[in-house]
C-alpha cells in the first residue's frame, strides 16, 4: 500500500525568504505525486502535480517540486515566500489499482510565515 | 464555472443520531471521491464512485457509514448512529475522469460535529 510522509509538521519562515517542504512517499510503481494548499475554512487547492515527463514541475503562486526516484521524494519549493502563502501544505500519492484509484495524502506541513 | 460545493458547511448533531451530507460536483465530472480529515491530519479516502456506481468503498470505515450517487451527480454520505470519534471534516471531491490523469477538485468540506 501507498504511504506519504511529511517530516515537517510546523515550518516557521520570514517573508521573502526561500521555502522547502518535505515529502516522502512509498509506492511500487511509478507514481502520481501532488501538492496541495488548505487555507483555514478553505478547500484544497492543487499547487502541482507529476504524472511522467520532466521531473521539475512548476505549479501555481511560484511554486515548484522535484521528482526525484533514487530518494522517493517530491519537495516544494518557492524562491521567496509572500505572507499570504501561510497555510496547510499536503502532500499526496495516486495509486491506480485496476480500475479503482484512490489519493493518499500526508498528515501535512503547516507554514508561518513571518514579517 | 462553478466549483464543488459541499452542504452543510457546519453540522452539529448528538451521538447516536443519523447526518446525511451532501456533495455537488463540477457539472460533467463523472467520478466523485469523499473523504474524512480528523483534526491535525491528512484527508483519508473513504469512497469512490465511477458514475452512479461505487467503484471503491474500501475507505468506509464501518458498515455505519453510507454512500449514494444515484443519478451520477449529487452524492450523500450517510452516517448512522453517530460517535464522537465520527467529528471531522468531510470532503467531497471530483473529476472529469477516474484515475491519476485526472485532477481532483475538492469542495470546502462539511464539519461533523457529534456531541
Amino acid at each position: 500500500a501507498q504511504s506519504v510522509t511529511q517530516p515537517d509538521i510546523h515550518i516557521t519562515v520570514s517573508e521573502g525568504a526561500s521555502l522547502e517542504l518535505r515529502c516522502n512517499y512509498s509506492y511500487g510503481a511509478t507514481p502520481y505525486l501532488f501538492w496541495y494548499v488548505q487555507s483555514p475554512g478553505q478547500g484544497l487547492q492543487l499547487l502541482l502535480k507529476y504524472f511522467s515527463g520532466d521531473t521539475l514541475v512548476q505549479g501555481i503562486k511560484g511554486f515548484e517540486a522535484e521528482f526525484k526516484r533514487s530518494q522517493s521524494s517530491f519537495n516544494l519549493r518557492k524562491p521567496s515566500v509572500h505572507w499570504s502563502d501561510a497555510a496547510e501544505y499536503f502532500c499526496a500519492v495516486g495509486a491506480q489499482l485496476g480500475s479503482n484509484y484512490k489519493l493518499t495524502f500526508g498528515k501535512g506541513t503547516l507554514l508561518t510565515v513571518n514579517p | 464555472g462553478a466549483g464543488v460545493s459541499q452542504t452543510p458547511s457546519n453540522k452539529v448533531t448528538e451521538k447516536g443520531k443519523y447526518v446525511e451530507l451532501r456533495c455537488d460536483p463540477i457539472s460533467g465530472h463523472t467520478a466523485l471521491y469523499w473523504y474524512r480529515q480528523s483534526l491535525g491530519q491528512g484527508p483519508e479516502f473513504l469512497i469512490y464512485f465511477q458514475g452512479t456506481g461505487a467503484a471503491d468503498d474500501s475507505g468506509l470505515p464501518n458498515d455505519r457509514f453510507f454512500a449514494v450517487r444515484p443519478e451520477g451527480s449529487v452524492s450523500t454520505l450517510k452516517i448512522q448512529r453517530t460517535e464522537r470519534g465520527d467529528s471531522a471534516v468531510y470532503l467531497c471531491a471530483s473529476s472529469l475522469g477516474g484515475g491519476g490523469a485526472s485532477t481532483q477538485y475538492f469542495g470546502p468540506g462539511t464539519r461533523l460535529t457529534v456531541l
